[in-house]
């Protein structure tokens, strides 16, 4: 049971450049979320799935887009990177209230 | 104003202290509170959570929440060097209606020297 697991763990983009972050669980659970962390800001949340083809916006969604298709699987797309996007993001699941965080992908864009 | 408080930091105490972790909100219509421990450069992992005012202790922690004047602690007894961390704030809504959305604190980070 390897939880949620993200790819890659550290990324480097130049200004315009689109990536995929991955993100994957196995617990089965229906309600994925994305997260970026920067400093002195905590956690905020990008876009957030309650299931496979539902998503939805978050506090902070400009410039990413999601797309769920199957319950495993919610992958974060930058369609070109912006310094600003620079940060750590992380990737939910949950059950309920209690959320389970990958270990998150570090992403400079220069 | 931010809608969680949260004292950045950093916290610097000897082995064996109590702790005192504290957040201040202004959104009554949180409905879960939660407190997360964050190692450097890994995700944050849960450590407790509660819904309603007053104590929830579990070992050496205690989260308390006083929703009249919208403030949550989490209280540490007997700090150990592996406590050392970023304690986050979460508070929570949406339960009823699907969209889990936390909001959290800018954390505290917590160095407990031996």
């Amino acid at each position: 049971n390897a939880g949620v697991t993200q790819t890659p763990k550290f990324q480097v983009l130049k200004t315009g450049q689109s990536m995929t972050l991955q993100c994957a669980q196995d617990m089965n659970h229906e309600y994925m979320s994305w997260y970026r962390q920067d400093p002195g800001m905590g956690l905020r949340l990008i876009h957030y799935s309650v299931g496979a083809g539902i998503t939805d916006q978050g506090e902070v969604p400009n410039g990413y887009n999601v797309s769920r298709s199957t319950t495993e699987d919610f992958p974060l797309r930058l369609l070109s990177a912006a310094p600003s996007q620079t940060s750590v993001y992380f990737c939910a699941s949950s059950e309920r209230e209690t959320q389970y965080f990958g270990p998150g992908t570090r992403l400079l864009v220069l | 104003q931010k809608e969680v408080e949260q004292d950045p930091g950093p916290l610097s105490v000897p082995e064996g202290a109590i702790v005192s972790l504290n957040c201040t909100y202004s959104n009554s219509a949180f409905q879960y509170f939660m407190w997360y421990r964050q190692y450097s450069r890994k995700g944050p992992e849960l450590l407790m959570y509660t819904y309603s005012s007053g104590n929830k202790e579990d070992g050496r922690f205690t989260a308390q929440v006083d929703k009249s004047s919208k403030y949550i602690s989490l209280f540490i007894r007997d700090s150990q060097p592996s406590d050392s961390a970023t304690y986050l704030c979460a508070l929570g809504s949406g339960l009823d209606t699907g969209r889990r959305a936390l909001t959290f604190g800018s954390g505290t980070r917590l160095q407990v020297q031996p």
